[in-house]
């Protein structure tokens, strides 16, 4: 079965800095897409960056980048210059296939708070 | 273009009521999906449509919860009869293909209290 894992709870960064988000995923199939999902107060799930399974480089977006370690099956997200607007909950999420179709599978989510 | 809209934002009913939640979808997009976070715990997957067809629904709870998509545009999940268990956020999302690089897109969810 597919599993997800964010063993960061909660943490806080000073405004300005790099931040780095874990994120492990367990699974047996070859085929996958890991992303992140950021969740501001507003309850809104903004998508921030893809990594497919694939993929030899890592993908950026911005100031989002996922350090993606397949052998270790790690997908970390890290955010650069942290903003006071950062402050939100953040999901890892993992694409498979089913037999009937495809669904994401989320870690518990880790909730940032950026400091001024 | 407008992103995936849900309705109504919170709903607060009584144990043993109905209640009816809405999800419009991007305008185009085939696949729409529902979610749910129970206080707690992960965000999980429900069910999945593609147009008008329920092409996976084996993370629906049990029989209390059913899902249309009429036309294959917006789609209503319903909760008959409601239980307290059933309090959380009821998220829907859609993408356009199916792929596992197709990005799901989520509306704000409902927030659904049970009392």
């Amino acid at each position: 079965a597919q599993k997800i894992t964010q063993t960061q709870p909660g943490m806080f960064v000073q405004e300005k800095e790099a931040v780095t988000l874990d994120c492990t995923y367990d699974t047996s199939d070859q085929s996958y897409g890991l992303f992140w999902y950021k969740q501001p107060s507003s309850g809104e799930m903004i998508f921030l960056i893809y990594q497919g399974s694939y993929d030899e480089q890592n993908a950026t977006e911005g100031r989002y980048s996922l350090n993606f370690q397949k052998a270790r099956k790690s997908a970390n997200l890290v955010i650069s210059a942290s903003q006071l607007g950062d402050s939100a909950m953040y999901f890892c999420a993992m694409s498979f296939y089913t037999n009937a179709g495809n669904m994401l599978t989320f870690g518990g989510g880790t909730r940032l708070m950026v400091k001024p | 273009e407008a992103g995936v809209t849900q309705f109504p934002s919170h709903s607060v009913i009584e144990k043993g009521q109905t209640v009816t939640l809405r999800c419009d979808p991007i305008s185009g997009h085939d696949n729409l999906y529902w979610y749910r976070r129970v206080m707690g715990k992960e965000i999980k997957f429900l069910l999945h449509f593609v147009k008008e067809s329920k092409q996976d629904e084996s993370g629906m709870p049990n029989n209390r919860f059913l899902a249309e998509r009429t036309g294959g545009t917006y789609s209503t999940l319903k909760v008959q009869p409601a239980e307290l268990e059933d309090s959380g956020v009821y998220f829907c999302a859609s993408s356009q293909e199916a792929l596992l690089t197709d990005t799901q897109y989520f509306g704000p969810g409902t927030r659904l209290t049970v009392l």
